[in-house]
């Protein structure tokens, strides 16, 4: 039963333009929702977090939006960079219990177009 | 900065051996995590720590044990290593409970033959 899910598995773009990572969840408990970035032969990085408190969150080019009347959460990027190419992955919890546990979805193949 | 790392990048095993998988962490973190990380069902939480001597079972806990004596170890177990746990294993730590962000290892990928 997959609660948090990444329907596309691979994204190509061209540099300069925007990317848009698409994650969509099951269980309405979560609410507290993080963007990992892993390049091969690397672990998971932290990217930026959204609380259900809030629809948007920005890090410099990263947006976070979370619409929770549909359970989905996007990541923009803008403007894309070569260096953005890596796995991206969704992960939720939820935060009562002090974000013990992250479900993580499946991941998203981001290639940045010179 | 954040240091986590593990005993071995690459490791080929057999059938039955008993396996084990090293995590240290150099930021006196209290939290300590394994994942597994398996083509198209991304990353699943194995079982995690919050404290020494302490553990809970994650989300796919079955043929795994852990051990946590020291603070900045946390060592997964493969008691009787079978092929589907081929896989690449990633351990986390975080600092404390009630904090988000949880700091990766470089993964440890495993092929039992």
């Amino acid at each position: 039963d997959q609660q948090v899910k990444q329907n596309s598995p691979s994204l190509s773009v061209q540099e300069g333009r925007i990317s848009i990572l698409n994650c969509d969840y099951t269980n309405s408990m979560f609410d507290y929702f993080l963007w990992y970035k892993k390049y091969p032969a690397e672990g998971p990085t932290f990217l930026i977090s959204i609380s259900s408190i809030k629809d948007k969150n920005e890090d410099g080019r990263f947006t976070v939006f979370l619409n929770k009347s549909a359970k989905h959460l996007s990541l923009h990027i803008v403007p894309s960079q070569p260096g953005d190419s890596a796995v991206y992955f969704c992960a939720a919890s939820v935060a009562n219990f002090g974000n013990e546990k992250l479900t993580f979805g499946t991941g998203t193949r981001l290639t940045i177009i010179p | 900065d954040v240091k986590v790392t593990q005993s071995s990048r690459y490791l080929v095993k057999r059938t039955g051996e008993k396996v084990f998988l090293e995590c240290v962490q150099d930021m006196d973190h209290e939290n300590m995590f394994w994942y597994r990380q398996d083509p198209g069902l991304g990353l699943r939480l194995i079982y995690f720590s919050y404290d020494v001597k302490m553990k809970e079972k994650g989300d796919i806990p079955e043929g795994y044990s852990v051990s946590r004596e020291k603070k900045e170890r946390f060592s997964l177990i493969l008691e009787s290593a079978s092929t589907n746990q081929t896989s690449m294993y990633l351990c986390a730590s975080r600092r404390e409970w009630g904090t988000d962000t949880q700091y990766f290892g470089p993964g440890t990928r495993l092929t039992v033959l």
